[in-house]
């Protein structure tokens, strides 16, 4: 089975940086996905990890370590827009192939 | 660029109705997928389909079907509608077969059942 753990809420404020974490428990781990989900709308694609280290895609960042089970997400020069939730996903060997399974999310608030 | 068409966009059942959300790509596909979300748990997998023909579990299959007759449909069916399947249901795909890559999702149906 999987387990995927991300803190429930955090706020920080416009300009500043702030830093997601995830941790997961999985059997079968084939990569490491982070989504970004605008209230009342579907989630988007925000970045992957497969490999051990940092993903840098603009002001946001993916980190990941394998061997702690680890990953975080960082966005800099934060911007009212940024409020969302963001949603951890772990990529997991199925008997047909892989499937995407997502932790319960981060709500994140900007304020001015 | 129409990407992943899901309809309805809202319903209401009562306990015991069936239906079917409807869920279509135009991306040539073969994976596909239909999560639901309610609060606090996340989006977690109904059913899965690697290719036209094959389908599998996720986490929370039981009063779901689902069939895979093309590559661009995948429809999920509520055989006997229950209060515990309100939620907002979202069909997303993915261009890999065999390692899912990014999901493209659809945008949602949200669902009440009474």
């Amino acid at each position: 089975g999987q387990n995927i753990d991300q803190p429930t809420e955090m706020t920080a404020t416009e300009g500043a940086i702030v830093q997601i974490n995830c941790t997961y428990q999985t059997s079968g781990f084939n990569g490491l996905f982070w989504y970004q989900q605008h209230a009342g709308e579907a989630p988007t694609f925000l970045s992957y990890n497969v490999l051990d280290g940092l993903e840098e895609k603009g002001r946001f960042s993916s980190f990941l370590s394998r061997s702690k089970g680890y990953s975080y997400l960082l966005l800099k020069e934060l911007q009212m827009k940024d409020s969302a939730s963001y949603l951890c996903a772990v990529r997991d060997l199925g008997e047909y192939g892989n499937k995407l399974v997502f932790g319960a999310g981060t709500i994140l608030r900007v304020k001015s | 660029n129409a990407g992943v068409t899901q309809t309805p966009k809202f319903q209401v059942l009562k306990t015991g109705q069936s239906m079917t959300l409807q869920c279509a790509q135009d991306m040539n596909h073969e994976y596909m997928s239909w999560y639901r979300q309610d609060p606090g748990m996340g989006l977690r997998l109904i059913h899965y389909s690697v290719g036209a023909g094959i389908t599998d579990q996720g986490e929370v299959p039981n009063g779901y079907n689902v069939s895979r007759s093309t590559t661009e449909d995948f429809p999920l069916r509520l055989l006997s509608a229950a209060p515990s399947q309100t939620s907002v249901y979202f069909c997303a795909s993915s261009y890999s077969r065999v390692g899912v890559e990014k999901l493209f999702f659809g945008s949602g149906t949200q669902l009440s059942v009474l």
